[in-house]
């Protein structure tokens, strides 16, 4: 299994422009999210998803839309970059949507926004 | 809301100790507690994990404990190694939205 996967490792933008991260798991996990983890603060939670079809916002979701069309799939799309969005991503999969459940998270996407 | 502090941001041990972090909440009493490795430049791993109405957990020379009257969770790791060098993330369920709140992270050191 290769686990929890995220493209790009590492990416530039420009204010303004627009992008989506990508995320896919292989192990049939329901329950999938995004978190941000920038100095100093721990990670915090973006959007999430409970299955297929089914998102809702996390702590920090301005700026950010996500979909689920899919299992595997949970793309994190920036609508208009602004260097407040300078972070590293982390996309996160269980196997349910309990907090008793270890989460399994990918290597990460490094964004700058100039 | 609920709020989680890891109250030293770095750790210096020598190899051979036992490292000690600290992790402190407030608000309600959550029923799960979770532990977490970070090393630079890649995600966070899951180490482990203890329930409200467990005491202790261990798995080779890691050591939980959960304290519920003092809110606080202690994560040991016995004998250390310089390979242990790495952020400790506690994190612990945020309250209605049923997700993981993280703490900030222990930067711990473990020096030959």
């Amino acid at each position: 299994n290769a686990g929890v996967t995220q493209t790009p490792k590492f990416q530039v933008l420009k204010t303004g422009q627009s992008m989506t991260l990508q995320c896919a798991q292989d192990m049939n996990h329901e329950y999938m999210s995004w978190y941000r983890q920038d100095p100093g603060m721990g990670l915090r939670l973006i959007h999430y998803s409970v299955g297929a079809g089914i998102t809702d916002q996390g702590e920090v979701p301005n700026g950010y839309n996500v979909s689920r069309s899919t299992t595997e799939d949970f793309p994190l799309r920036l609508l208009s970059a602004a260097p407040s969005q300078t972070s590293v991503y982390f996309c996160a999969s269980s196997s349910e949507y309990r907090t008793s459940h270890e989460q399994y998270f990918g290597p990460g996407t490094r964004l700058t926004v100039t | 809301s609920q709020k989680i502090e890891q109250n030293s941001e770095a750790l210096n041990i020598q190899e051979g100790k036992t490292a000690t972090l600290t992790c402190n909440y407030t608000n309600y009493s959550p029923a799960y507690l979770q532990w977490y490795r970070q090393d630079p430049g890649r995600g966070p791993v899951f180490l482990l994990l203890i329930r409200e109405n467990e005491k202790e957990k261990r798995k080779e020379r890691l050591k939980v404990t959960f304290d519920t009257t003092l809110k606080q969770s202690l994560f040991h790791i016995t004998a250390s190694q310089p390979a242990d060098s790495a952020t400790y993330l506690c994190a612990l369920d945020g309250g209605s939205q049923g997700n993981l709140i993280f703490g900030k992270g222990t930067k711990l050191s473990v020096k030959p």
